[in-house]
């Protein structure tokens, strides 16, 4: 089955600054890609999502990039702010599989002021 | 537009015992799937409902079940409860149909304890 692998697993970045996070999956025949941000004591919330006839998908200071032949795909938050610090997740999934969608293990983000 | 509601937000549970886990899903969303979350295993997958039938499972023993209403809101259960089940239950609702998948908007959770 898909197996879907996050790093880092912690990420300390200034304010201001830029953070990655980057997620690889194993099953070739994925081709949709969510993002998810975990706030202490709330589910986790969709913050932007890619599909594989796309390379790249912009949402203000967010954006996701993919590569399908590396099967890589990236986060990237630019000009990050204290509201940014979160458990981010990325996650994988292929429409023949319903809605089963299998996540990383996640990022914990921190914001230095 | 309510968001999905998962009832109760906190449950305590002794060994044993067994419990059951009620979400109700945005209006129009006929997809519910559960996840639980444990510090040392992430969101892990148990299954997901579609029009009152299973149509995924996770990897979780038979004491994990679910079930979907008519008017698409689900329960879960867990008999025989173990210390190992302590966890967040997560339940996310979804446009998905099965042809194209839409990303899932999750509930709060519950927090189950066992002890």
């Amino acid at each position: 089955g898909e197996n879907v692998e996050q790093h880092p697993s912690t990420l300390s970045v200034q304010e201001g600054d830029s953070a990655v996070i980057k997620c690889t999956y194993s099953d070739s025949a994925s081709n949709y890609f969510p993002w998810y941000k975990q706030e202490l004591g709330k589910g986790p919330q969709l913050i932007i999502d890619i599909r594989s006839n796309v390379g790249e998908k912009k949402d203000q200071r967010i954006a996701v990039t993919l590569n399908k032949t590396a099967k890589h795909f990236s986060l990237h938050i630019t000009e990050t702010q204290p509201e940014d610090s979160a458990v981010y997740f990325c996650a994988a999934s292929k429409d023949s599989s319903a809605s089963k969608i299998i996540f990383g293990s996640g990022t914990r983000l921190s914001i230095r002021p | 537009k309510a968001g999905v509601t998962q009832t109760p937000r906190y449950l305590i549970k002794t060994r044993g015992q067994q419990v059951t886990l009620s979400c109700s899903p945005i209006s129009g969303h006929r997809s519910v799937s559960w996840y639980q979350q444990t510090p040392g295993q992430g969101l892990q997958f148990l299954f997901e409902y579609f029009s009152e039938t299973q149509r995924n499972k996770g990897n979780f023993p038979g004491r994990f079940s679910g079930r979907q209403f008519s008017n698409s809101r689900s329960e879960m259960n867990v008999s025989t409860l173990e210390l190992g089940d302590s966890a967040l239950y997560l339940c996310a609702s979804s446009l998905s149909t099965g042809n194209t998948n839409y990303g899932y908007t999750f509930g709060s959770g519950t927090r189950l304890t066992v002890v």
